[in-house]
């Protein structure tokens, strides 16, 4: 059994709809939670970032964990195209002196017009 | 633009044959990190250099190596290449070395096609 499980879609859904991504995870010792997107032909990129249990919202953008049940989301509102991307989910263990952070395989979303 | 640049973009080579990657960190960085990409394992942690100290490590293959220089460029260099190597593989870079908010800026990657 992986580390973290991510539904690999693909997702599409119409330009505006709202979007839930979501990961499961086996290891309680992970701290930190991100969401990485990538476009096609091009490495990740840091979308958001959460410590603890509850909400984090960016614009459009709300991650949210839930360490008791060791499940994390995405939600997009107001999906637009441009959001048609692979999003990863990625986990870490802060040592204070290595980094490895465990991903997800990635969903991949197509917001369609 | 990440600001992390890695080379060559491509490469194709033959089984049993040896390739190196190579990576520069963004400016400031400290920390190297590179991951594996493939369709069915998705991204996966290779090893992590730190002011050109090994600092972690991942399920990398012991014919895979990696160095960081003095001038804090990385090398992957990976051997007895089979077709199963054939993957994407990123470089990335950080400031520290703990990584605790999972910030890494990702290179557009080097993709590598064994026949």
């Amino acid at each position: 059994q992986k580390e973290v499980e991510q539904d690999p879609g693909p997702l599409s859904v119409p330009e505006g709809a709202i979007v839930s991504l979501n990961c499961t995870y086996s290891n309680s010792a992970f701290q930190y939670f991100m969401w990485y997107r990538q476009y096609s032909r091009k490495g990740p990129e840091l979308l958001m970032y959460t410590y603890s249990s509850g909400n984090k919202e960016d614009g459009r953008f709300t991650a949210q964990v839930d360490k008791s049940s060791k499940y994390i989301s995405l939600f997009i509102r107001d999906s637009q195209p441009s959001d048609s991307a692979t999003y990863l989910c990625a986990m870490n263990v802060n040592t204070g002196t290595a980094s490895k952070l465990t991903f997800g395989t990635g969903t991949r979303l197509q917001v369609t017009l | 633009d990440s600001g992390v640049t890695q080379t060559p973009k491509h490469l194709i080579t033959a089984t049993g044959q040896r390739v190196t990657l190579r990576c520069s960190p963004r400016s400031g960085d400290l920390s190297v990190y590179w991951y594996q990409q493939s369709l069915d394992q998705g991204l996966q942690f290779l090893i992590q250099y730190y002011n050109g100290e090994e600092r972690a490590k991942g399920n990398i293959l012991e014919r895979f190596s990696a160095q960081q220089f003095p001038d804090l460029h990385s090398e992957l260099n990976l051997s007895s290449l089979e077709l199963g190597d054939s993957a994407l593989y990123f470089c990335a870079s950080s400031v520290d070395a703990g990584g605790g908010t999972g910030e890494l800026f990702f290179g557009e990657g080097s993709r590598l096609t064994v026949l």
